[in-house]
């Protein structure tokens, strides 16, 4: 029983490089969710998906990208890499919208310098 | 815009004891949800509680529990009997009933536990 797996685990970017933050669950959620978490702040939702082909902003859009062609899988792209976007990132997903309980994976920890 | 604020960056409370964390929050919203997470070392947000605003009695689970106020829009955590374990930050969230898709966290609460 995995549930929610997010890799890698840790990455350095440089300025301007850009890289995708994979994401599955073995759960059939047809919720998942982006969320970042800044140094000593509580987290903020990125993006987020109701369904496979199906994906909406949340409170922290700009600079992601996000796709969602499988129920499994709901990858973060980030395209020219910035030092604002140094944050712990991590992926969640839910059975019902947002007001059930979220799983959520262990996060990815992005520097960008 | 819902803004949820725990004021209280840290705590302590000796093994065995009891210890409230504190949640406000902000809503013109009637339906709407509430939750504890807890973070742990290993980084991995884990959902301790969760408290529908219409229902008037807390939620509890084992040893955690909540003191919920609504006109207050209060929403403390009661952790009894701490164990080593319980260390970790821990955050308040809300939610809008109608539109979950995003949850609203608060600054987080590190919680330590004295042997």
């Amino acid at each position: 029983n995995a549930g929610v797996t997010q890799t890698p685990k840790f990455r350095i970017l440089k300025i301007g490089q850009s890289m995708t933050l994979q994401c599955t669950q073995d759960m059939n959620h047809n919720y998942m969710y982006w969320y970042r978490q800044d140094p000593g702040m509580g987290l903020k939702l990125i993006y987020y998906s109701v369904g496979a082909g199906i994906t909406d902003k949340g409170e922290v859009p700009n600079g992601y990208n996000v796709s969602r062609s499988t129920t499994e899988d709901f990858p973060l792209r980030l395209e020219l890499a910035a030092p604002s976007q140094t944050s712990v990132y991590f992926c969640a997903s839910s059975r019902l919208l947002g007001t059930e309980k979220l799983f959520f994976g262990s996060g990815t920890q992005l520097s960008v310098l | 815009a819902q803004t949820v604020t725990q004021s209280q960056p840290e705590m302590s409370v000796q093994e065995a004891e009891t210890v409230t964390l504190s949640c406000t929050y902000d809503t013109s919203e009637s339906d709407y949800y509430l939750f504890w997470y807890k973070q742990p070392p290993s980084r991995q947000m884990i959902l301790v509680i969760r408290q529908e605003a219409y229902k008037q009695q807390n939620a509890t689970e084992n040893r955690f529990s909540v003191n919920f106020q609504k006109a207050a829009k209060s929403f403390s955590l009661k952790i009894s009997d701490s164990q080593l374990g319980d260390a970790a930050m821990y955050f308040c969230a809300y939610t809008q009933g109608n539109a979950g898709n995003m949850l609203t966290f608060g600054g987080g609460t590190r919680l330590m536990v004295k042997p």
